[in-house]
């Protein structure tokens, strides 16, 4: 498997542009989760879905961040309109859930990253 | 929720030196503890894990312990080479919950 695969791998936008972030998880998966690295606060969780169903979305910062899983294969997240403060590294992971203290249940997969610069 | 606290934030050691990194978390029923190793301008990795049934666990130069009772757990590098140097993250789950990642802790190994 390739891997938790992300796109682009950089992206360089002007304040108030949509950015649209993509995902493709590992074939199997069925967690997937999105992230946002700072230096100021670290690894942040935004969102997840489980078996393609946005579970938990108390990390989205503000109605500007939209996330979508339209399948097994794929998400996106959105950001429209973007700011400055929206600067970051953009990671999305997935995992295999087999339930409490089964195996490999709970390993995190990260993808490659979205460098996103708002000037 | 669950809370991680990391310490220390940076850490310079020189080749060959060992290297702890510790954590500690506030939820008692967090049951699983995973450390992550970044490299700059890389994705985060799992290195090691460990479960609340096992006090210690080991792999080559690496290795994690955990105090239940106190709700602390370590990572410890030993015989550092220039290569450990990365950012490394701590966290703490339980069950279906989300992983919570402490700050991280970024390691200079200097040769």
């Amino acid at each position: 498997d390739a891997g938790v695969i992300q796109s682009p791998r950089h992206e360089v936008t002007e304040m108030g542009q949509e950015v649209t972030l993509r995902c493709k998880p590992i074939s199997g998966h069925d967690y997937l989760f999105w992230y946002r690295q700072t230096m100021m606060r670290g690894l942040e969780l935004l969102i997840y879905f489980n078996n393609n169903v946005p579970i938990d979305d108390s990390g989205m910062p503000e109605d500007r961040f939209s996330a979508k899983m339209p399948n097994a294969s794929f998400s996106t997240l959105k950001i429209q309109p973007s700011e400055p403060r929206d600067s970051a590294v953009y990671f999305c992971a997935s995992s295999l859930r087999g339930g409490v203290g089964v195996g490999d249940g709970e390993k995190l997969f990260f993808g490659s990253g979205t460098q996103l610069s708002v000037l | 929720g669950e809370n991680v606290e990391q310490h220390p934030s940076t850490l310079s050691v020189q080749e060959g030196d060992s290297a702890v990194i510790k954590c500690t978390y506030s939820d008692s029923a967090s049951n699983y503890f995973p450390w992550y190793k970044q490299e700059l301008g890389k994705r985060p990795q799992l290195i090691i894990d460990i479960r609340s049934n096992v006090g210690e666990k080991k792999d080559q130069r690496i290795a994690v312990t955990l105090n239940k009772t106190a709700k602390h757990f370590s990572l410890h590098i030993t015989e550092t080479q220039p290569e450990d140097s990365a950012v490394y993250f701590c966290a703490a789950s339980w069950g279906y919950s989300t992983l919570t990642f402490g700050k991280g802790t970024m390691l200079l190994v200097s040769p």
